[in-house]
Parts: C-alpha cells; structure tokens; sequence
C-alpha cells in the first residue's frame, strides 16, 4: 500500500518557470525523499531530509518537510526541458530495524516541462 | 565505481510460468531491496536483503522469494505467475545507515 498522496498528479509548465509538488503520508518516519524517474526506468535519488529537518537545498532543488502536518514539498525552481519526469517521495520508517531500510512511495507527480 | 545492473532488461512469461529477475549491487553496499512498480503507480517494497539473510518484507505472499549471495548481489524469484505480475521490478542498494538507496534500470515483466 502507498503511504501517502502526491499533489498535484500531474503538473505542465514552460521552461524557467518554478514547480512545486506536494507529499503527504500517514506515520511517523525517519527520514523523506525525492527520486526522479524517466520514462519508467529506473530511480534517481535527489534529496534526502531527515525528520529532524524543516529544509534542505540541493542545487535547484528545496525540500521542506512539516512533520506536524506529515507532509513535504519538493520546489524546482528555473525548470529546464530536461527535469520532465516523474517524482516520487518515499519516507523511510520511524521505529529503526527492519523498516528503517524500506521506502514507502507516494503515487507520483507527472511533470512536464515545455521548451 | 559500477552502479546497480539488472538482468534481463525485458522479459515475457506466460501464467504459471516462474521467473528468476538478478540485480547486482553498487560497490560497497551489502544491502539490496526489491520493489514491484505497477504502471502509473509508486513502487511498492517487496523484501530487503542485508548480510544475505532477509531483512523485511512488504505485503507480498510467500511465491515471491529472494536470495542474497556473498557478494551481495541478489535475486528476486517469482512462482506460478499471475497476469498482475506484470510490473517493472526494481532493485536497489544501500549501505545500512544512510538512507539513500540506489536503484538499477529495472526488469520489465509481461505476463500473457
């Protein structure tokens, strides 16, 4: 089962334009993450935000995550052609062991960038 | 250093049939995880290899198994084939700790 939601599920805009795409999920967790995926190949890692974290910046890319709210937000700012994709968060579990290691994903935000 | 490779890259099976998907893992990193994607959808955990015992499961039923040798690479086994098999199977690697995992091209499955 998905952990959470992504928002929107589908996001269209033209290249130098800013997109913003929203995770939620439902328990406690040790640490969220974006991945990028092309064309249903397979995952990139991006960013990786700890629950102790409100914000972190990788380049062109900010995360925040609200752990009062259980949710994150991943922000592309300046988007080229080339970030079309889809994003996935993934959360890793709260309680350590055995669920420290598995991700949980979200349903995936479609992006597209227009030249 | 070589990422995560998997093989084969696509294959086809019919219902009842069994499969054997391989991933080899990132130098370094004694932890592998499998994932089933279904299309339009988030992966979904299978199992987590660590040390080649297995180390958690997701909410698969037991036809679903897997194996982790000493070299870390791995194997992830599928008895009597069901059409909703159908998926791209995704491998990745890690080192306990970090968090990060990193994820191979993927075996893209069909069932007929």
């Amino acid at each position: 089962s998905q952990q959470g939601e992504e928002d929107p599920q589908a996001l269209s805009i033209q290249e130098g334009e800013n997109a913003t795409m929203n995770c939620s999920y439902k328990t406690s967790i040790n640490n969220l993450q974006w991945y990028r995926q092309n064309s249903g190949r397979g995952l990139v890692h991006l960013i990786l935000i700890r629950s102790n974290e409100r914000e972190k910046h990788s380049g062109r890319l900010r995360v925040t995550l609200d752990t009062s709210k259980k949710s994150s937000s991943l922000l592309i700012t300046a988007s080229r052609a080339a970030d079309t994709a889809s994003y996935f968060c993934a959360t890793a579990g709260g309680s350590g062991g055995t669920s420290y290691g598995k991700l949980t994903f979200g349903q995936g935000t479609i992006l597209t960038v227009h030249p | 250093e070589t990422g995560v490779t998997q093989s084969p890259t696509h294959l086809i099976k019919t219902r009842g049939q069994q499969v054997t998907l391989r991933c080899s893992s990132q130098s370094g990193h004694n932890t592998v995880s499998w994932y089933q994607q279904a299309l339009g959808q988030g992966p979904q955990f299978i199992f987590q290899y660590y040390r080649e015992e297995e180390n958690g499961r997701g909410n698969f039923p037991p036809r679903f198994s897997g194996l982790q040798f000493p070299n870390y690479s791995s194997e992830l086994n599928v008895n009597a084939l069901e059409l909703d098999d159908s998926a791209l199977y995704l491998c990745a690697s890690s080192t306990p700790g970090t968090g990060e995992q990193f994820f191979g091209p993927g075996t893209r499955l069909t069932v007929l």
